[in-house]
């Protein structure tokens, strides 16, 4: 049974480009959380979606940060027109039911490594 | 979601038991006591979770005070792979955030051998 996918690993970007990362969660779930994780520094949530709905984007930047978890296909972290800040390693994780309610554990994939020049 | 204290650092050696302390004093009776582990460029790792009473599971055991303002991750036999950052969350089943874990910045264990 595959764990959380997670592609690339490592991602090297310029300022002002784009960045996709992409998240294919455990076989049978259907729920997936996005954190980030500065050098250093503990996991910081960003997003919560289930197939095709936003749930939870508190911790998501305003702008040039976007989420989604299609019907079909990973869910993908998108982020526009990068600055060196952005710079940070990024997780997502799966639950097979809305982790909260159930007290199920999140697994969590290994993470991308997003590097800005 | 109520905070944890946990110590910055911790070190044991291989083969011997190792108590990872957490302070809640804020605990909240729907808090449940959930700890991860993640080992270095990896992602987090789910360990054991319990919400009064001490739980046991193949990785470790959750020994929790009466009072609930406290608990402690037990590794019976630290391996060298056991070398990791050790989270203590505290997840509210009631109301509160929609299910992403708030972590603080662990305890970093090293393991000598």
């Amino acid at each position: 049974n595959a764990g959380v996918m997670q592609n690339p690993r490592h991602l090297v970007r310029r300022r002002g480009q784009e960045a996709r990362l992409r998240c294919s969660p455990m076989k049978g779930h259907s729920h997936v959380y996005w954190y980030r994780q500065l050098p250093e520094e503990g996991l910081k949530f960003m997003v919560y979606l289930q197939k095709e709905n936003i749930i939870d984007e508190s911790g998501m930047p305003k702008e040039r940060f976007s989420a989604e978890f299609p019907k079909e296909g990973p869910s993908i972290l998108r982020i526009q027109q990068v600055v060196r800040g952005d710079s940070a390693a990024y997780f997502c994780a799966s639950s097979p039911t809305g982790s909260l309610l159930s007290n199920q554990p999140q697994h969590f994939g290994d993470g991308t490594r997003l590097s800005i020049l | 979601d109520a905070k944890t204290t946990q110590p910055n650092s911790m070190e044991s050696n291989e083969e011997e038991p190792v108590h990872l302390p957490c302070n809640h004093s804020t605990i909240s009776g729907t808090d449940y006591i959930h700890w991860y582990r993640q080992l270095p460029s990896q992602g987090p790792e789910y360990v054991i979770h319990g919400l009064t009473s001490n739980v046991n599971n193949r990785m470790a055991s959750l020994a929790i005070a009466e009072d609930r303002k406290s608990s402690t991750l037990i590794l019976h036999r630290a391996t060298l792979r056991d070398a990791a950052v050790y989270y203590c969350i505290l997840r509210d089943n009631y109301g509160g955030s929609q299910g992403n874990l708030i972590f603080g910045k662990g305890t970093k264990l090293s393991v000598k051998p």
